[in-house]
């Protein structure tokens, strides 16, 4: 079973939908929880990132952690076709060095 | 800032031909990290190095090698490619005090 696990997609959306994306995981050691963006032959960059459990905003991004499911999600409200990405969930451990990604999930928004 | 190079950003390779991927940051952060990409598969840690001096194999270690020259860079040797390393290669960095990692653009490589 992998640590880290999030569904490959493709989700294809209409512009103006909301987008959920999720990642389930294992290890209850992980405190730090991300979500990477990556367009097209690009590397990821830094999306937004939570610590522990609750919820955090940003514009139209929601994350969401539920430490006790060990259950995160990634809220996109009026999505955009310039959203269309692979959307990465990662996470990693106190002091840790290494960082755990989910394999992505490839969203489409169409105009 | 340039953030993270890598170099070459593509290669072509014949099974049994070597190559080193070259890796470089100046945000001066400690931890360096190297990553392959396969359809499916997500980001899967090749090797890393914390701090400079330092390095640890990650999930996928074998065919690879590396080398921490500095500070600033961090290569991947490649001794005797296979088939099997047809990927995308990412290098990242890391603060001391931060938990986001910093990527490259990539280096998209393929062995015939």
């Amino acid at each position: 079973q992998k640590e880290v696990e999030q569904d490959p997609g493709p989700l294809s959306v209409p512009e103006g939908a909301i987008v959920s994306l999720n990642c389930t995981y294992s290890n209850s050691a992980f405190q730090y929880f991300m979500w990477y963006r990556q367009y097209s032959r690009k590397g990821p960059e830094l999306l937004m990132y939570t610590y522990s459990s609750g919820n955090k905003e940003d514009g139209r991004f929601t994350a969401q952690v539920d430490k006790s499911s060990k259950y995160i999600s990634l809220f996109i409200r009026d999505s955009q076709p310039s959203d269309s990405a692979t959307y990465l969930c990662a996470m990693t451990s106190t002091g840790g060095f290494k960082t755990i990604f989910g394999a992505g999930t490839r969203l489409f928004v169409k105009a | 800032n340039a953030g993270v190079t890598q170099t070459p950003k593509f290669q072509v390779l014949k099974t049994g031909q070597s190559m080193t991927l070259q890796c470089a940051q100046d945000m001066n952060h400690n931890s360096m990290y190297w990553y392959r990409q396969d359809p499916g598969m997500g980001l899967r840690l090749i090797y890393y190095s914390a701090s400079e001096g330092t390095t640890d194999k990650g999930e996928v270690p074998n065919g690879y090698n590396v080398s921490r020259l500095n500070k600033r860079e961090f290569s991947l040797r490649l001794e005797s490619a296979a088939p099997s390393q047809t990927s995308v290669y990412f290098c990242a960095s890391r603060g001391l005090a931060g938990t986001e990692q910093f990527f490259g653009p990539g280096t998209r490589l393929t062995v015939l």
